[in-house]
């Protein structure tokens, strides 16, 4: 299966403190995507990183890839009550369409 | 520029009837995915279509589901003789470009249950 795992599934820490979430995969892949899924609702897209690529940041958040490992890793920043939410990896190996990991529920105490 | 649009947002069915999810893309986008999440789970692939094609169904049960992207209206998922297990929440996502080669926006995601 090229499906993305997400580690660890659950994840709760303190406002302020940063929360590190790891996505695992299987074959070769063009881009990896993090996208966020607050409850009941539809997914976010947060980030996409290239194969080419090593680090990409946006505001609070970090990726990482590393293509040798086939791993990325999501860290939030000073996370915020807001930050409460599932976050999914997905991946692109560049003849089908995004595969979904199954997710890290991370919660975000204040 | 109105985000994905899906409705129903709640459908309910008793067993054996139809089911019929819609699903109109972002202004400009041509590529549509359905997505099928239960419970505490990832999303699952389910088809990809462009206008009036598909692309890959792939993620599809081979009996009762079918989907359509017509050249004009929405995107729909039909479910025929829905049973219990279909009872999920069903997300429908537009991209610009193919495949996975960019960002995926998704709907609000319609949910089905079956009773």
């Amino acid at each position: 299966s090229q499906q993305g795992e997400e580690d660890p599934q659950a994840l709760s820490i303190q406002e302020g403190e940063n929360a590190t979430m790891n996505c695992s995969y299987k074959t070769s892949i063009n881009n990896l995507q993090w996208y966020r899924q607050n409850s009941g609702r539809g997914l976010v897209h947060l980030i996409l990183i290239r194969s080419n690529e090593r680090e990409k940041h946006s505001g609070r958040l970090r990726v990482t890839l590393d293509t040798s490992k086939k791993s990325s890793s999501l860290l939030i920043t000073a996370s915020r009550a807001a930050d409460t939410a599932s976050y999914f990896c997905a991946t692109d190996p560049g003849n089908t369409p995004l595969v979904f990991g199954k997710g890290t529920r991370l919660s975000v105490i204040a | 520029n109105a985000g994905v649009m899906q409705n129903p947002r709640h459908l309910v069915r008793r067993r054996g009837q139809e089911a019929r999810l819609r699903c109109s893309p972002m202004k400009g986008h041509s590529h549509v995915y359905w997505y099928r999440q239960l419970p505490e789970e990832g999303l699952k692939f389910m088809v990809y279509l462009q206008k009036e094609n598909i692309i890959d169904e792939s993620g599809m049960p081979k009996e009762r589901f079918s989907a359509e992207f017509p050249k004009e209206g929405p995107s729909i998922l039909r479910i025929q003789q829905v049973v219990r297990g279909d009872s999920a929440a069903y997300f429908c996502a537009s991209s610009s470009q193919s495949g996975g080669a960019g960002e995926q926006y998704f709907g609000p995601g319609t949910r089905l249950t079956v009773t």
